[in-house]
């Protein structure tokens, strides 16, 4: 069954702590994105990878990491450096051949 | 247009109605636009991508429009099933990434 999984569903971190979102693919997709959502704004781009071994920060990367060592997998650590981490995290992929993202079916973080 | 904006925030029709709501998207530097439908407990899924100014695209009940010179793409859904129920998300594509909008949220009543 080919897709984007997201693990786990929900996840809950005391504050302080650094956290690892899973996001492994079997599409065979050169390119990896990590989204957050918040109440009432759009999906915003944290950190993306075109190649393994490559990455490049969005437009809100403070207090995030990531590492591409594989194709398959582009996991995002959540920092205690991040001010407000609660929110919904979405991984996606790009297919060239259809020129459009795919997502994965996302983590919802809270920190307490 | 420095952002990408989608308008109504919300949207309200009965079983039947047609409805339309619109992105717009900075004019400059345009490459594509795209269309997601997210519905509730699930992952974004692609409707259409757009890259020429006057493009018309149609998917079953679901068409949109696309107007590069000012900015801005229409989505038409044509007699509204409950199934529609989703938010429908505008993304403007600078070659390396997607700039969304906030999208619009539909429900459909029976």
């Amino acid at each position: 069954d080919g897709g984007i999984t997201q693990s786990p569903k929900y996840l809950f971190r005391k504050e302080g702590q650094n956290v690892t979102l899973s996001c492994e693919q079997n599409l065979n997709h050169d390119a990896m994105y990590w989204y957050r959502q918040d109440p009432g704004q759009g999906l915003r781009l944290i950190y993306y990878s075109q190649i393994v071994n490559d990455f490049q920060k969005g437009d809100i990367a403070e207090g995030y990491s990531v590492s591409r060592e594989k194709k398959e997998s582009f996991p995002l650590t959540v920092t205690s450096a991040q001010k407000n981490p609660t929110a919904f995290y979405l991984c996606a992929t790009w297919g060239r051949s259809t020129d459009t993202q795919y997502f994965g079916p996302g983590t919802r973080l809270t920190v307490l | 247009i420095l952002n990408v904006e989608q308008s109504p925030q919300s949207l309200h029709v009965q079983e039947g109605d047609s409805t339309n709501f619109t992105c717009s998207f900075p004019s400059s530097n345009f490459y594509a636009l795209h269309w997601y439908r997210w519905e509730t407990a699930k992952s974004p899924e692609a409707l259409f991508v757009m890259t020429l100014n006057g493009d018309e695209k149609k998917k079953g009940r679901i068409s949109a429009t696309l107007n590069t010179k000012e900015g801005y793409s229409y989505l038409y859904i044509k007699g509204s099933q409950p199934e529609d129920s989703a938010t429908y998300l505008c993304a403007s594509d600078n070659t390396d990434k997607l700039i969304f909008g906030t999208g619009t949220r539909l429900q459909v009543f029976p």
